[in-house]
């Protein structure tokens, strides 16, 4: 079945590691987004991806950073440098970059926790 | 940029009962307005969607109703069922900065409850 895959579900860091978010997707979209949900505030973008090799930041890139080597595949690193890291993590791609098509698909989550 | 508001927070009804979810965006040049159901451990999906270019649509149980004038834009469940219990997302589609990129920002969600 084509979706979003992300990995791994939950995951325990120390204060002061990177720990890095892996997005896979094969319904050849050609647009990637992370965003952070926290209780009470909705879904903030992190960064996004129009096309391979090119990413923008979103309204909350501080302390994050990301790749897009492949079409299918945008990683997300959260380094030391994000100060409240604990949060839920939620992929998502659209068919066209403008993501004026409409529909996000979105992917099942990963739950960092800081310790 | 853009600015949207969502409320309530939670909404509890019984089964049966209709269920509304009002949202109120800043952005006079947003056009596509997208509704996410987001049910538990899962990642939101869309379940319906209106553009600027109409007021209202619907799709069986859901319809969603759109007041350009006054930018807010609501959710309407009728016949609520157990299963619609999730969270529920609204956002508005908006130009970044003058890019290309239409940005869509999403408000704070509802925790919608059907008591049975």
């Amino acid at each position: 079945d084509g979706g979003i895959t992300q990995s791994p579900k939950y995951l325990f860091r120390k204060e002061g590691q990177n720990v890095t978010l892996s997005c896979e997707q094969n319904l050849n979209h050609d647009a990637m987004y992370w965003y952070r949900q926290d209780p009470g505030q909705g879904l903030r973008l992190i960064y996004y991806s129009q096309i391979v090799n090119d990413f923008q930041k979103g309204d909350i890139a501080e302390g994050y950073s990301v790749s897009r080597e492949k079409k299918e595949s945008f990683p997300l690193t959260v380094t030391s440098a994000q100060k409240n890291p604990t949060a839920f993590y939620l992929c998502a791609s659209s068919i066209e970059g403008s993501a004026n098509t409409g529909e996000l698909f979105f992917g099942e989550g990963s739950r960092l926790t800081v310790l | 940029g853009e600015n949207v508001e969502q409320h309530p927070s939670t909404l509890s009804v019984q089964e049966g009962d209709s269920a509304v979810i009002k949202c109120t965006y800043s952005d006079s040049a947003s056009n596509y307005f997208p509704w996410y159901k987001q049910e538990l451990g899962k990642g939101p999906q869309l379940i319906i969607d209106i553009r600027s270019n109409v007021g209202e649509k619907k799709d069986q149980r859901i319809a969603v109703t759109l007041n350009k004038t006054a930018k807010h834009f609501s959710l309407h469940i009728t016949e609520t069922q157990p299963e619609d219990s999730a969270v529920y997302f609204c956002a508005a589609l908006s130009n970044a900065g003058g890019t290309s990129y239409g940005k869509l920002t999403f408000g704070q969600g509802t925790i919608l409850t059907v008591h049975p």
